[in-house]
């Protein structure tokens, strides 16, 4: 089983709908998660932290709930820029100190 | 947000030689920085983790001796591809993390290495 694991997609909606990503990751010793996007051929960017109270950023809403492993993206009014492939990420300290990716969500924003 | 400078940004070699990425944190210091791999249409496959002063830990299939990597210094750390081969040829990315629960990692811009 992955460690961190994600629904590949992809994800086709209409501009202005609504998406949810989710993810869930299996070592509980992970302590700090993030989202990540990255557009074809660049480097993966940081979209936001996930709290373990949930938080926003504008359109996006991240929450994590720690009890069930889980991790989640909502995107709100979505635009055709938010096309591209979302990453969620677990960090776990300790001697590896290892960040952990799942294989990433692909989004398609259709007009 | 921080800045990780990677390069060169793309570089073509010959069968059998050695090209070295390098990657640098900027503006903070880098306590552990990634090594990724990319095929097209593929995820980020993470090659080694590499703590400042210390070796690289490498994951399972990867070639240590392959791949050197050297993380010397708290802002930059090495990749070398040694005895390239075309199937090699990848889009290589590095990221740093400072210390700290919570520090988010920031990626460089990525090299795509093609051997011939």
């Amino acid at each position: 089983r992955k460690e961190v694991e994600q629904d590949p997609g992809p994800f086709n909606v209409p501009e202005g709908a609504t998406v949810a990503f989710n993810c869930t990751y299996s070592n509980s010793a992970s302590q700090s998660f993030f989202w990540y996007r990255q557009d074809c051929r660049k480097e993966p960017k940081l979209l936001m932290s996930v709290y373990s109270s949930g938080n926003e950023d504008g359109r996006f809403t991240a929450q994590l709930n720690r009890a069930s492993q889980y991790i989640s993206l909502l995107i709100r009014d979505s635009k055709l820029s938010d096309s591209a492939t979302y990453l969620c990420v677990a960090f776990s300290s300790g001697s590896a100190r290892q960040l952990t990716f799942g294989s990433g969500t692909q989004l398609t924003v259709l007009p | 947000g921080a800045v990780v400078s990677q390069h060169p940004s793309w570089v073509i070699c010959k069968s059998g030689t050695s090209v070295k990425i390098e990657c640098r944190s900027l503006d903070f210091q880098a306590t552990t920085m990634f090594w990724y791999r990319q095929f097209p249409k593929q995820s980020l496959m993470l090659m080694a983790t590499s703590n400042e002063g210390s070796k690289a830990t490498y994951e399972q299939g990867v070639e240590k001796d392959k791949f050197l990597i050297n993380h010397a210094s708290l802002t930059l750390s090495t990749l070398t591809v040694t005895s390239a081969h075309p199937e090699d040829s990848s889009f290589y990315i590095c990221s740093a993390r400072g210390a700290g629960e919570g520090t988010e990692a920031f990626f460089g811009q990525g090299t795509r290495l093609t051997v011939v």
